[in-house]
């Protein structure tokens, strides 16, 4: 089944420093890869969706340069959390679904999630 | 605005039970309804996928089904066991745009 891969799965770092988390599509392509954002015992926050070739959508509420994403390629998208401070501690995971050339991304095809990123600033 | 709600927030059952659990949303304007298994600390798993076409699911001991007029979906677990005990999410998509999770389910199953 399709598999998304997310790097890495636990990040313990000081405030003030800025961290690169990435979201991998394995074995297929992904024009539109979501970034979420959850919280102890609550459900998932989208926060951005992330365009392949184009500017993120960003969540209202969610700041763009605080949190700044790049879709670099139909396989990769990446979130850096810049000056991250202890607020900033979370639960982050991404999602993709399939995009076929020609056809488009398929919104009838189940989302893939990664495994997520649990990001602790001290 | 699109919500979902889930019932219960929590569950705790014997081994071997047969369970359901509920997912209602608000605009029945949904493209497909997704469950999900989460594990403490662990990403998503996609249990079903159910189009908006379609009235149910199955794949294994799981059954979901979906009434789209009345804005409302089961996820059925049957013969429950421990390795069942997580939270369980659904998810609604619309055609173009995001999709609306619900807060969840946790559940346990007691051996």
């Amino acid at each position: 089944g399709a598999v998304v891969s997310q790097h890495p799965s636990w990040v313990i770092c000081k405030s003030g420093t800025s961290v690169k988390i990435e979201c991998r599509s394995l074995d297929f392509q992904a024009t539109t890869m979501f970034w979420y954002r959850q919280f102890p015992k609550q459900s998932l926050m989208l926060m951005a969706t992330s365009n392949e070739g184009s500017k993120a959508t960003y969540e209202q509420g969610v700041e763009k340069d605080k949190f700044l994403i790049n879709h670099a390629s139909l396989t990769l998208s990446t979130l850096t959390v810049t000056s991250a401070h202890p607020e900033d501690s979370s639960f982050y995971i991404c999602s993709a679904s399939p995009y076929i050339q020609g056809v488009g991304a398929l919104s009838n095809q189940p989302q893939h999630f990664g495994d997520g990123t649990r990001l602790s600033i001290l | 605005k699109q919500e979902v709600t889930q019932i219960p927030a929590a569950l705790s059952v014997p081994e071997g039970e047969n369970l359901v659990l509920n997912c209602s949303f608000t605009d029945s304007a949904i493209y497909n309804l997704q469950w999900f298994r989460q594990d403490p600390g662990k990403g998503l798993t996609s249990l079903l996928l159910i189009q908006s076409s379609q009235r149910e699911q199955t794949s294994g001991r799981l059954n979901a089904s979906l009434d789209k007029s009345s804005g409302r979906s089961t996820l059925y677990i049957a013969a429950s066991q421990p390795g069942d005990s997580a939270t369980y999410l659904c998810a609604v998509r619309p055609r173009a745009g995001k999709s609306t999770f619900g807060d969840g389910t946790t559940l346990t199953v007691k051996p």
